[in-house]
C-alpha cells in the first residue's frame, strides 16, 4: 500500500537551520493531513495538521504546506532544535476515519 | 494533559495462545482505533470503534481479532490465535468528534512479541 509516501528515509540538519520533510499521496479523497513525531518506545505524538481546503497552516516553528494539484506535502521546522530529533510520520484521513500512514522521515538535528 | 493508556507496555505469548491488549482512551473521546506497526514497517489501521460497534475495519483485521469496550473506560484488543507474524506494536488511538479536526492521539503502544 503506497498511497501515503516518504521519500527520505532520514534527514539531518545543523541546529538553528530549517528542516523540511515530505510526503506525497496517490488518493485524491484524502481530506484531512496530520504530522506525528514519535521517539523511541513512545507513540505517535501529534504535532500539526492541514484540511484539504488549505494551503498552509503554521504553528509556531512548524509549518505544513499542502499543495494538492502535485499531491505533496511538507513540513518545515525553524529553527530545528536538538530536541527536534525523532520519526515523523505524515498520515492522512480516509474514509471511515481511518489515518493512512507514510513509512517515516528520520530527523536529526546536530547541535 | 489527559493521555491514552496502554497495558501492558510488552506482552509475551506463546504461538496459538490468546491474547488481549488494554487501552483506556482519553476520557471524552468517542472514537477508538487501533493500530499495528510491524518492525521496519508502516504504521497500519486495524479497526475503528464508535457506539459500541465497529466502523471500519483493515483486511488485516480477520476473524481473530476482535474488539471490546466492555465498561465505561477501557476498549480492548483481542486476538484468538496469535500466530508469529502478529509480533508487533499495538497503538491505540481516540478522538474527541467527527469531522472538523480530526486528531487522533495514541498511546504508548503495547509490543506483542510471539514465539
Amino acid at each position: 500500500d503506497q498511497q501515503v509516501k516518504q521519500n527520505s528515509p532520514s534527514l539531518s540538519v545543523q541546529e538553528g537551520r530549517i528542516s523540511i520533510l515530505n510526503c506525497d499521496y496517490t488518493n485524491s479523497m484524502f481530506d484531512y493531513f496530520l504530522w506525528y513525531k514519535k521517539y523511541p518506545a513512545e507513540g505517535p505524538t501529534f504535532l500539526i495538521s492541514i484540511s484539504s481546503i488549505k494551503d498552509k497552516n503554521e504553528d509556531g516553528r512548524f509549518t505544513v504546506f499542502l499543495n494538492k494539484s502535485a499531491k505533496h506535502l511538507s513540513l518545515h521546522i525553524v529553527p530545528s532544535q536538538p530536541g527536534d530529533s525523532a520519526v515523523y510520520f505524515c498520515a492522512a484521513r480516509g474514509a471511515g476515519n481511518m489515518l493512512t500512514f507514510g513509512g517515516g522521515t528520520r530527523l536529526m538535528v546536530k547541535p | 494533559e489527559p493521555e491514552v493508556t496502554q497495558t501492558p507496555s510488552h506482552q509475551v505469548t506463546q504461538m496459538g495462545q490468546e491474547v488481549i491488549l488494554r487501552c483506556v482512551p482519553i476520557s471524552n473521546h468517542l472514537y477508538f482505533y487501533w493500530y499495528r506497526q510491524i518492525l521496519g514497517q508502516k504504521v497500519e489501521f486495524l479497526v475503528s470503534f464508535y457506539n459500541n460497534e465497529i466502523s471500519e475495519k483493515s483486511e488485516i483485521f480477520d476473524d481473530q481479532f476482535s474488539v471490546e469496550r466492555p465498561d465505561g473506560s477501557n476498549f480492548t484488543l483481542k486476538i484468538r490465535s496469535t500466530k508469529l507474524e502478529d509480533s508487533a506494536m499495538y497503538f491505540c488511538a481516540s478522538r474527541e468528534t467527527s469531522g472538523g479536526e480530526n486528531i487522533q492521539y495514541f498511546g504508548a503502544g503495547t509490543r506483542l512479541s510471539v514465539l
